[in-house]
């Protein structure tokens, strides 16, 4: 148990619908994390929030992308119009190290738009 | 471009032996190298890391070793175990501005170890 869960486990959509995903981390951890992942490739960042602030965003987060934090604890990743190629895995991770960048990752939201 | 390389996808390994993954970089910035392991339908779960500082760190079956001249990272796992059979990823930690925090992952190997 890595202590982030996340909501839903799979989502299949059509294409042009919003979907959103949530995530929650055991505890209030500073950091929380975003990450997508592709077949054959490994995550690749996506965004992360220090508290309830959204510090970077991505080159890979579209318009279309949008994540919150509303009160430093759980966070949302929502898709608007989604497009075949957004189908992959979005994955959530809390930061446990404190300068080393160890991440717990939740198990993740598969998104298949069709 | 690929700032973290995994040159292998695959690697099938005898229960007993040595597993050795491999993970080449090319960003002289990244300060922390971290391996992490992924079962199907799972997140990727932390395995170890390493400081830029160090060479060498060890835990029970797991050693990562890093040569920065090389710009070269390794994970051995002795003796390895079919329990062990996941993907790995080779993933580092930029000291640069603005992305301080994100982790740069490889592509990952699929490591089989067979009974």
């Amino acid at each position: 148990d890595t202590g982030v869960s996340q909501d839903p486990r799979h989502k299949i959509t059509k294409r042009g619908q919003n979907v959103t995903f949530r995530c929650d981390p055991i505890s209030e951890h500073n950091r929380l994390y975003w990450y997508r992942q592709t077949l054959g490739q490994g995550p690749e960042f996506l965004t992360y929030f220090q508290n309830e602030a959204q510090l970077e965003k991505s080159r890979l987060l579209s318009d279309r992308f949008s994540a919150e934090r509303p009160k430093g604890s759980f966070s949302t990743l929502e898709i608007q119009r989604t497009e075949q190629g957004d189908s992959a895995m979005y994955l959530c991770a809390r930061e446990i190290g404190a300068n080393t960048g160890e991440l717990f990752f939740g198990e993740g939201s598969r998104l298949t738009v069709l | 471009d690929q700032q973290v390389k995994q040159n292998s996808p695959s690697l099938s390994v005898q229960e007993g032996r040595i597993s050795i993954l491999n993970c080449d970089y090319t960003n002289s910035m990244f300060d922390y190298f971290l391996w992490y392991k992924k079962y199907p339908a799972e997140g990727p779960t932390f395995l170890i890391s390493i400081s830029s500082i160090k060479d060498k760190n060890e835990d029970g079956r797991f050693t990562v070793f890093l040569n920065k001249s090389a710009k070269h990272l390794s994970l051995h796992i002795v003796p390895s175990q079919p329990g062990d059979s996941a993907v790995y990823f080779c993933a580092a930690r930029g000291r640069f501005s603005g992305s301080a925090r994100q982790l740069t992952f490889g592509s990952g190997t699929q490591l089989t170890v067979l009974p």
